[in-house]
C-alpha cells in the first residue's frame, strides 16, 4: 500500500521558536495533502488542505501566518509552526492523496504523526 | 468542522465478542471511511464505502451505510485483544475533503 512518512516523529522546543514538520509520500504522487492536529483523546481536526504548487486552503479558525504550509512538490509538504507556544503542543498528522487517479475519491494515506511539545 | 459523530464514545468487550460502532453525519457525502488509530500513532485505513453502496466486508469487518438516515456502522466480529484501538469515521461532506468524528475507544479484554 501507499506509504506516507513524517519527520520528525516527535519534537520538543522552547516557546517562541519555529518548528518544521515534513510529510512525504514515498511511493506515489501526492497531488493533495491534508494537515490535521489531534489533542489527547480527541478527534482529528483538519487544519488545511494543500495542493501541489498552489497556496493551502485553511480551515476556519486556523491562522495561516502561524501554521505555514508549503507543498512544493508532488512528494513533499511541510508544516511550519511559527513562534510556537505551549498551546500549540499537539499531535500533528498529515495525509496524502493522488487526485489524478481515475477515482478522485480514492482514499487518503496517513503519516505516522508528529508529536510536538512546546515548553 | 466535524461532520461525523461516533457512538458509543467508549466500548469495552471480551475477546470473541462482536463490537459495533455507529457513525452519524449531517450533510450529503460521496463516501464514508473508517479508520483505526492505536494510542499515539497514525491512522490506518480500514474500509471505504461509497454513497451508492449499502454494505461492505473486509475480513472480520462489516460496514453498512444508510444514506437516508445519514448513518453508518462498523461491526468487528470475533474481536481480539489486538483490536483495542480508537476507531474513527470520516466523511467528505460531498467535497472529497474528509473530516473526522470524535471516535469510539474500543477495549477488548483478553
Amino acid at each position: 500500500g501507499a506509504v506516507v512518512s513524517q519527520h520528525p516523529s516527535w519534537v520538543i522546543c522552547k516557546s517562541g521558536t519555529s518548528v518544521k514538520i515534513e510529510c512525504r509520500s514515498l511511493d506515489f504522487q501526492a497531488t493533495t495533502m491534508f494537515w490535521y492536529r489531534q489533542f489527547p483523546k480527541q478527534s482529528l481536526m483538519l487544519m488545511a488542505t494543500s495542493n501541489e504548487g498552489s497556496k493551502a486552503t485553511y480551515e476556519q479558525g486556523v491562522e495561516k501566518d502561524k501554521f505555514l504550509i508549503n507543498h512544493a512538490s508532488l512528494t513533499l509538504s511541510t508544516l511550519t509552526v511559527t513562534s510556537a507556544h505551549p498551546e500549540d503542543s499537539s499531535f500533528y498528522i498529515c495525509s496524502a492523496r493522488n487526485d489524478r487517479e481515475v477515482l478522485v475519491h480514492e482514499t487518503q494515506y496517513f503519516g505516522p504523526g508528529t508529536r510536538l511539545l512546546v515548553l | 468542522s466535524q461532520q461525523g459523530e461516533e457512538d458509543p464514545q467508549a466500548l469495552s468487550i471480551q475477546e470473541g465478542e462482536n463490537a459495533t460502532m455507529n457513525c452519524s453525519y449531517k450533510t450529503s457525502i460521496n463516501n464514508l471511511q473508517w479508520y483505526r488509530q492505536n494510542s499515539g500513532r497514525g491512522l490506518v485505513h480500514l474500509i471505504l464505502i461509497r454513497s451508492n453502496e449499502r454494505e461492505k466486508h473486509s475480513g472480520r469487518l462489516r460496514v453498512t451505510l444508510d444514506t437516508s438516515k445519514k448513518s453508518s456502522s462498523l461491526l468487528i466480529t470475533a474481536s481480539r485483544a489486538a483490536d483495542t484501538a480508537s476507531y474513527f469515521c470520516a466523511t467528505d461532506g460531498g467535497s472529497y475533503i474528509p473530516t473526522f468524528g470524535r471516535g469510539t475507544s474500543l477495549i477488548v479484554h483478553p
